[in-house]
């Protein structure tokens, strides 16, 4: 069963401008991470934020925030102010914390951030 | 501090034959985890390996096995390959006491004619 959805196979943003991409999440577990990453086109995942389930404030890293609604099993990525290398794949990703290390994740979503 | 290398690059294989991916975790990981990404698809797990042992697999079949070494660096091998085995063999190392930092290699694409 798909543990992670993300709905959105392609998003267009102006530079300079906020974006949000979109992950729900199929879980009955109440401890569990959530991850997002970003995959340029040289293929290597890069991690950008996690959230744990029992964390109450949403995660910020810089341009990066995590919308976290828990009770929606949603994790969106916010991007705020847009740049040009953010043209990207973005992955969100789950892990069970306790039932193993292995991670879950979505289909992606294809960034592209127009000039 | 080198982080997470993958060897080689790139890897064309025809079906039926054996191919062998290497992987150097990040200084200081002793946990290395390999996953595969078909072209479009986001990574699925293959397996972790944890002290030489292989600790948690996904759903991949016994054609998919591999190897971690006293130095944490690991290997995984792929027997018998079929064309659907092409895609981007991802490794990520994390430290035993902290799994949620995972960091990735740059990958291996395998193409499989």
């Amino acid at each position: 069963a798909q543990k992670i959805t993300q709905t959105q196979p392609g998003m267009f943003v102006q530079e300079k401008e906020a974006v949000t991409l979109d992950c729900t999440y199929d879980t009955s577990d109440q401890s569990y991470g959530l991850f997002w990453y970003k995959q340029p086109s040289s293929g290597e995942m890069i991690f950008l934020i996690y959230q744990g389930s029992y964390d109450e404030q949403n995660a910020t890293e810089g341009r990066y925030s995590l919308n976290f609604q828990k009770a929606r099993k949603s994790a969106n990525l916010v991007i705020s102010a847009s740049q040009l290398g953010d043209s990207a794949m973005y992955f969100c990703a789950m892990r069970y914390i306790n039932t193993g290390n292995q991670f879950y994740f979505g289909t992606g979503t294809s960034l592209t951030v127009i000039p | 501090d080198a982080g997470v290398t993958q060897s080689p690059t790139h890897l064309i294989k025809t079906r039926g034959q054996q191919v062998t991916l290497r992987c150097s975790p990040k200084s200081g990981h002793d946990t290395v985890s390999w996953y595969q990404q078909a072209l479009g698809q986001g990574p699925q797990f293959i397996f972790q390996y944890y002290e030489e042992e292989e600790r948690q697999r996904g759903n991949f079949p016994d054609r998919f096995s591999g190897h971690q070494f006293p130095n944490y660096s690991s290997e995984l091998n792929v027997n018998a390959l079929l064309l659907g085995d092409s895609a981007l063999y991802l490794c990520a190392s994390s430290s035993g006491t902290s799994y949620n930092e995972q960091f990735f290699g740059p990958g291996t694409r395998l193409t499989v004619l």
